[in-house]
């Protein structure tokens, strides 16, 4: 597709619910990003794939986080027993060069999860 | 700890004007800094950077400047315009402290209100 998809686009869970967020990157983009985004704040990094590799997942808050890009385009962002303060705004992003740190990285619309 | 400040929630511009955004680092290995647009209930969209070796860039109406001693940049728009109105998000990057994968460090944002 033209640009980074994710679903779902709101998802309310109970408390101690698991769920999976899905992200559909840009076609042929190398690099694929999760930001959480709480409420009044900026986005937070999360973790990062190159193609199917994890590279970096030192943003993910707990082990109840867990993320997977199996074939190296879609990506899932797994939360094990959510939390209230979990409830936040997920961000998918992907890039076509990681090296090119100057283009920035284009983002989807976000996954709202409200935790209750 | 905030590595990157953005110290006014708000700004409120008439129309025709010149919009200026700021924001401070505390983090001197940052070497690429970025702005983002975000509009509600979408993702953040790309709008300018600048790399650590320059002290401005300019695309357009918008212009960014990097003051390196003092760590601090600032986003120029004029003329501002109604369209500019949305939440603009300073973020920077330090490739040699990721080893790939450019991940992104972002304040907390500015509403930016361009007024008739």
């Amino acid at each position: 597709g033209a640009g980074v998809s994710q679903s779902p686009r709101y998802k309310v869970a109970k408390r101690g619910q698991d769920v999976a967020l899905r992200c559909d990157p840009i076609s042929g983009h190398v690099s694929l990003f999760w930001y959480q985004q709480a409420l009044g704040q900026g986005p937070e990094f999360l973790t990062y794939f190159q193609n199917e590799a994890q590279l970096d997942k030192s943003g993910l808050p707990s082990d109840r986080f867990f993320a997977e890009r199996p074939e190296g385009s879609v990506s899932t962002l797994k939360i094990q027993r959510t939390q209230q303060e979990d409830s936040a705004v997920y961000l998918c992003a992907s890039s076509l060069d990681w090296r090119r740190q100057g283009v920035g990285y284009t983002f989807g619309s976000g996954t709202r999860l409200t935790v209750v | 700890d905030q590595q990157v400040k953005q110290n006014s929630p708000s700004l409120s511009v008439q129309e025709g004007r010149i919009s200026i955004l700021n924001c401070d680092y505390t983090n001197s290995m940052f070497d690429y800094f970025l702005w983002y647009k975000k509009y509600p209930a979408e993702g953040p969209t790309f709008l300018i950077s600048i790399s650590s070796i320059k002290d401005k860039n300019e695309d357009g109406r918008f212009t960014v400047f990097l003051n390196k001693s003092a760590k601090h940049l600032s986003l120029h728009i004029v003329p501002s315009q109604p369209g500019d109105s949305a939440v603009y998000f300073c973020a920077a990057s330090a490739l040699r402290l990721t080893g790939g994968g450019n991940k992104l460090t972002f304040g907390t944002g500015t509403q930016l209100k361009v007024e008739l």
